[in-house]
């Protein structure tokens, strides 16, 4: 069974940091494309970022550009988002999500997390 | 960046009725186009992709259609579970976009 756990949420003040991880299992991590989408409260979907599955190719939303960096780590079947300089409006709860098919990747998400909350505020 | 634009905001309908919703993009799509289901509290599901393909385990009662820029989802009887948020999303380009969602409720 595909399991998507993400962690590494939490309350952070406007300028903070955060990383947050999803730890991946019961697929063949290393061939999928992944990606992180967000949530603000009461708001509907927002895809922030991608990343292919050997990191070769990497794509952000402007709203993160610059202050995010999705990584991976294919090893330990685990995907990273590092955020920095937080501001208020990406509160959220952020999921990260697989791609619908291993290899050439058709950008669906196809499997998702049961997400992770994000709060900034001071 | 491609805006989709999702149509109604809310429905109420009553079980075993038919529903129809609408996603309609700023510009061509073409055929990559998914929807996702999101129940209250939870994560969203793929349901649709490649606009008319249904995903694993998903009931014959969902149906997608459309391509270039209108699209719809049908829900041909609806039943309890089937409350929710919808959300069309395509991937024509980057960045990756979804339309602000249906909410369907039962009346």
């Amino acid at each position: 069974e595909v399991q998507l756990v993400e962690s590494g949420g939490g309350l952070v003040r406007p300028g903070g940091s955060l990383r947050l991880s999803c730890a991946a299992s019961g697929f063949t991590f290393s061939t999928y494309s992944m990606n992180w989408v967000r949530q603000a409260p009461g708001k509907g979907l927002e895809w922030i970022s991608y990343i292919s599955s050997g990191s070769t190719s990497i794509f952000y939303a402007d709203s993160v550009k610059g202050r995010f960096t999705i990584s991976r780590d294919n090893a330990k079947n685990s995907l990273f988002l590092h955020m920095n300089n937080l501001r208020d409006d990406d509160t959220a709860v952020y999921y990260c999500a697989s791609d619908r098919r291993s290899g050439w990747p058709d950008n669906f998400f196809g499997s998702w997390g049961q997400g992770t909350r994000v709060e900034v505020s001071s | 960046e491609i805006v989709l634009t999702q149509s109604p905001a809310t429905l109420s309908v009553s079980p075993g009725e038919s529903v129809t919703l609408s996603c309609r993009a700023s510009q061509s799509v073409h055929n990559f186009l998914a929807w996702y289901q999101q129940k209250p509290g939870q994560a969203p599901r793929l349901i649709i992709h490649e606009a008319s393909i249904r995903a694993t385990g998903i009931p014959a009662r969902f149906t997608g259609g459309g391509s270039g820029t209108d699209f719809t989802l049908t829900i041909g009887s609806l039943e309890p579970e089937d409350v929710g948020v919808y959300y069309c999303q395509h991937r024509g380009d980057w960045p990756l976009t979804f339309g602000g969602g249906t909410k369907v409720e039962i009346k």
